[in-house]
Formats: structure tokens, sequence, C-alpha cells
């Protein structure tokens, strides 16, 4: 087994900050993903990595950054946080060319 | 274009019940399908999925989906419903072999509350 860490769990900004959102796993899987969940809709994708020096972006890129550090690691910016924003980002992770994908904790961002 | 549909956004039902949440799903080749639960403040987990083969596959804690080709349907089952269930549960599409690269699509989720 392995497990997916995110940090941090709750991050508060303010309108125009640039936030930063990282992720870990110890699957040694390839592929990792970020999602944004808002209340009362699915996830939508915000990036993707097939491989470790790979880069895509998702449905919903547009204010956003990602950055593959290494293979265990994906990182996400917010390039400029929107007011009154409410999201929860959530990472997952999947062997290369899997279905199944696992999922962290979750960072509950809020934008003041 | 691929698009997943949770048509109920909450369902209700007492403890002892039998469960099915409802999933369409719109894709023009053969699609992987996929349950995946959310408990209250905590992340997604897995919890079954169809590739090929046989239409009724079963996962953990219970639940077992059914794969509908003919009305595009993904149907989550379980019977019966314990207060344990409580949770948001969320219907994902892949599109399959056909795909050079796939992601999942997910609906919109459906909210279960199982009372006593």
């Amino acid at each position: 087994g392995g497990i997916i860490t995110q940090t941090p769990k709750f991050l508060i900004g303010q309108e125009g900050q640039k936030l930063t959102l990282k992720c870990q796993q110890n699957f040694n899987h390839d592929t990792m993903y970020w999602y944004r969940q808002d209340s009362g809709k699915g996830l939508r994708l915000i990036y993707y990595s097939i491989t470790e020096n790979d880069l895509q972006k998702g449905d919903l890129s547009e204010g956003y950054d990602a950055s593959r550090e290494k293979k265990s690691s994906f990182s996400l910016t917010v390039t400029s946080a929107q007011k009154n924003e409410m999201a929860v980002f959530l990472c997952a992770s999947s062997i290369l060319g899997g279905d199944t994908q696992y999922f962290g904790p979750g960072t509950r961002l809020l934008v003041l | 274009a691929q698009s997943v549909d949770q048509p109920d956004a909450h369902v209700t039902l007492s403890e002892g019940a039998s469960l099915e949440l409802r999933c369409s799903y719109s894709y023009s080749a053969a699609p992987y399908l996929f349950w995946y639960v959310q408990y209250p403040g905590q992340s997604l987990q897995f919890l079954l999925k169809y590739i090929t083969g046989d239409t009724v596959v079963k996962g953990t804690k219970g639940f077992e989906a059914e794969f509908r080709k003919s009305n595009s349907s993904f149907n989550l089952k379980k019977s019966p419903a314990h207060w344990s269930d409580s949770a948001k549960y969320f219907c994902a599409l892949e599109g399959g072999a056909s795909s050079s690269f796939s992601k999942l699509v997910f609906g919109q989720g459906t909210s279960l509350s199982v009372v006593p």
C-alpha cells in the first residue's frame, strides 16, 4: 500500500495572492493529477503529469500552474487567488496507463 | 465528448432498505466505469470498476454495480443499506482502451443519507 500526502490541509489567502499546494505520494506511481472539487459539483481536472518530466493541462487549467518536481511530488500554484473563492483541491496518482486513481485527503482553500 | 450524469443529487433511505444510485454516461466507444465514495471530511476512495467482461462487478464494502450498454448506465447497488453507507458517491468514466491516454470524467455526485 501507499499514501498520498497533501500540504497544507487548510489554506487561507488574500485576493490576488499566489498560492502553492503540494502533493507527495509513496506508491511509486508514474502519473499524478490535480482536481478541483466545488460544492455540489463533481471533480474537475486541472493538471496532470503522465510521467516525471511531463505536464498536461486539464479542463480547468486557466489560473493555475503546475510543477512535477520529481516522481513522487506534484505541486499546484493558484496564480492569482480570486476573492470569495472556496474549493477543495484533490491530488491523485495512478500507475502509468492505469485506470484506478488513488486520492489524497485534499487541501481546502478559502480566499478572503 | 465524454460525460457522466448522476441525476439524483440527494437520496435518503431507511437502514435495511436496498439502495440503488443511478449513473448514466455518454461515450462513443467502450468505456471504463468507476464508482468512488467520499465519506464526510475524507477524500475519495475507490469502490469498484467495470473494464470488460461480466457486466455485474463487485467491489468493496458489499457494493456492486451493473453495466448496461443498452441504456448507457452503471448503477450502484447494495442491500441492505447501513447507516455507515451515508456518504457522497461519484460515478466516473475513462475513455478505455480506445484512448491514447485516459483521464477520469466525474459525475456531479449523489449524497446518500441512510437513516435508522
